[in-house]
């Protein structure tokens, strides 16, 4: 079964700095893997997501992901922190359910906090 | 114009009663999914439909009981309500399957509170 690991469950940055969130993944199959971010009283939305192809993965809001399957890893980045930026934000494996969905497996999220 | 839309957003009720949530969405999709997020804000999914045929069922308790009028509408029944199922509880919804080409969209969550 798959299964999603996010290291920290609060991450501080200033407005302006690098934004790291990391993500680690088992998968018995190639993996399909999902960054959401949860506002606050909002649902989830879809930052971005890596299925096949190009490894470096772009986001809204200038965030982006690498895949790397050496290290299992999905961590997401983004350059200069905003304070809009401040929410929750989940990392997602697909369950394949074979002929059946995709259902997302999700860690356990990464609340961000944004230092004016 | 909201895509996926859960009501109500707030429900407290009393141990042992029955409850439903309603979920509807107006992408024209045709596979909506429950998902509970936990006091820990940890997200797993419950239900999946496709087609109103239901395609995942999750290890939840029979007390839970989702029910697809048609392809629009996925609604969450739940009987006997216990403290534990205090959560929030969000549905989405996608056209097709499989993730790899489409993006599951989500409601703005049902918060239960069991007292």
């Amino acid at each position: 079964a798959q299964s999603v690991t996010q290291l920290g469950s609060h991450v501080s940055v200033s407005e302006g700095a690098l934004v790291l969130l990391r993500c680690n993944y088992s998968s018995s199959v190639p993996p399909y893997l999902f960054w959401y971010v949860q506002y606050p009283n909002q649902g989830l939305q879809l930052l971005l997501k890596y299925t096949t192809g190009a490894t470096l993965v772009k986001g809204i809001n200038g965030f982006e992901a690498e895949f790397k399957k050496s290290e299992t890893s999905f961590h997401l980045t983004k350059p200069s922190a905003h304070m809009s930026d401040a929410a929750e934000y989940f990392c997602a494996v697909s369950d394949y359910a074979g002929g059946g969905a995709d259902g997302l497996t999700f860690g356990k999220g990464t609340h961000l906090i944004i230092q004016p | 114009d909201t895509a996926v839309s859960q009501t109500p957003k707030y429900l407290v009720t009393q141990m042992g009663n029955d409850k439903s949530i309603k979920c509807e969405q107006n992408l024209g999709h045709d596979t909506m999914y429950w998902y509970k997020q936990d006091s820990k804000k940890f997200l797993k999914i419950m239900f999946s439909y496709n087609n109103k045929e239901l395609i995942i069922n999750e290890t939840v308790p029979n007390r839970f009981s989702p029910k697809s009028p048609d392809k629009a509408h996925l609604n969450l029944h739940i009987n006997s309500l216990e403290l534990g199922d205090s959560a929030v509880y969000f549905c989405a919804s996608s056209q097709g399957v499989r993730l790899l080409n489409t993006e599951a969209f989500f409601g703005q969550g049902t918060r239960l509170t069991v007292v």
